[in-house]
């Protein structure tokens, strides 16, 4: 079955302590990215990932790294999380990295983070 | 960078009539997506139309898209409970600098069906 798959799904820690949710994609999508939503705000990218070794900031950076050492995972990693980091994220990809997406982006299940 | 934004931010009705969501946003677009999300899933790709077109049909979903009002539509028709979700409208810039970075979305619309 064609997924993306996050970890963990529900996630309590304390402020300072490094954690890492880890995405996977089984349909060989070029394209990865990382969400967060938050009550009004709505959705805001994080960061997103075009290829291999190719990663580019989004809206909302600080605070958070990427990697993306093979086409299928692409961790989100919180090296000294904060409260203000609390909230739902969302990994997604897509097959089209192209001249501005014209395909779908299929979304994983969402991580909910709290930092105390 | 650009974005959606739905109207309105909430909306409830009965069990089989139609329910109107719109979108609007500020600059040229690619094309504009609507997503659905149920209450703390991930979001589902519902349709995609295109900046030269005008309606787009999918099932019980009816999209529209006035690129002078730079506005769109998503209608649902004869609508069920399971339709109880948020719908997010997506748009890509095309000026985002190439890529998919240029997709950014609304705030949704909270869309209640009551039975």
């Amino acid at each position: 079955e064609a997924q993306v798959t996050q970890n963990p799904r529900y996630l309590i820690t304390v402020t300072g302590k490094k954690l890492t949710v880890t995405c996977s994609q089984n349909m060989n999508h070029e394209y990865m990215s990382w969400y967060r939503q938050d009550p009004g705000l709505g959705l805001r990218q994080i960061y997103y990932s075009m290829n291999v070794e190719v990663t580019d900031k989004g809206d909302v950076p600080e605070g958070y790294k990427v990697s993306r050492k093979e086409k299928r995972n692409f961790p989100l990693i919180l090296e000294s999380p904060s409260p203000n980091q609390t909230s739902l994220y969302f990994c997604a990809s897509s097959p089209d990295p192209g001249q501005g997406i014209t395909g779908e982006l299929f979304f994983g299940e969402g991580s909910r983070l709290t930092v105390l | 960078s650009q974005q959606g934004e739905e109207d309105p931010q909430a909306l409830s009705i009965q069990e089989g009539e139609n329910a109107t969501m719109n979108c609007s946003y500020k600059t040229s677009i690619n094309n504009l997506q609507w997503y659905r999300q149920n209450s703390g899933r991930g979001l589902v790709h519902l349709i995609l139309i295109r900046s030269n077109e005008r309606e787009k049909h999918s099932g019980r979903l009816r999209v529209t898209l006035d690129t002078s009002k730079k506005s769109s539509s998503l209608l649902i028709t004869a609508s069920r409970a399971a339709d109880t979700a948020s719908y997010f409208c997506a748009t890509v810039d095309p000026y985002s600098g190439g890529g998919a970075d240029g997709l950014t979305f609304g705030k949704g619309t909270h869309l209640i069906i009551q039975p």
